[in-house]
């Protein structure tokens, strides 16, 4: 297996501009997770999806930023517009099954906003 | 809600001497644990967890952690550390019932010199 797919692995964009980064999870995984990395507040939940469901968004900092899932094999997130403090590493998992099973992290996408 | 909290934001050892990175959680329900470890331009990978049983559990590579419910502790250890240790670890907690949410500690940063 492929594991998870983050694409773009590096975003550099303008204040105000929309971003959209995308997830592929591991085939057969039923949930699927956003996560930011800064070095402030350190790995935060954003927000997850079972069934392709959105079950939890209490972390999506603001209306800004979005996400969905389509399918069980895509995701996105998207920020719209961004601003300078959105730059941060953010990363997809994916996991099967109930109850704490690994979740398994994509590689990340770093986004840069200037 | 849980918290997790990780007193060493940095660990610098020698090569082939021991460590311990410590984690305290937070937690009003019964919870698993998990340790992360993120290596450089990397997302993070399931190191070891403890969902029941015997409260010392084993990574593969050397690492241990063990599972303190009256000290709320879950701390990591390795008898001999090597360079390829060198990585952040994050240590992470998530209930027992019902959530797949993890929440993670703000993470050590192990640094092994030679």
């Amino acid at each position: 297996d492929a594991g998870v797919i983050q694409s773009p692995r590096h975003e550099v964009t303008e204040m105000g501009q929309e971003v959209t980064l995308r997830c592929k999870p591991i085939s057969g995984h039923d949930y699927l997770f956003w996560y930011r990395q800064t070095m402030m507040r350190g790995l935060e939940l954003l927000i997850y999806f079972n069934n392709n469901v959105p079950i939890d968004d209490s972390g999506m900092p603001e209306d800004r930023f979005s996400a969905k899932m389509p399918n069980a094999s895509f995701s996105t997130l998207k920020i719209q517009p961004s601003e300078p403090r959105d730059s941060a590493v953010y990363f997809c998992a994916s996991s099967s099954g109930p109850l704490a099973n690994e979740q398994y992290f994509g590689p990340g996408t770093r986004l840069t906003v200037t | 809600a849980q918290s997790v909290t990780q007193l060493d934001s940095q660990v610098p050892v020698f090569e082939e001497a021991p460590v311990e990175l410590r984690c305290n959680y937070s937690s009003s329900v019964s919870v698993y644990l998990f340790w992360y470890v993120q290596y450089p331009n990397q997302g993070l990978q399931l190191l070891l967890k403890y969902l029941s049983g015997s409260t010392l559990v084993e990574s593969i590579n050397g690492f241990e952690a063990e599972f303190n419910k009256s000290q709320t502790s879950f701390h990591l250890r390795k008898p001999s550390v090597h360079i390829s240790d060198t990585a952040e670890y994050f240590c992470a907690v998530s209930e027992v019932q019902g959530a797949q949410k993890l929440v993670f500690g703000q993470g050590t940063r192990l640094t092994i010199n030679p």
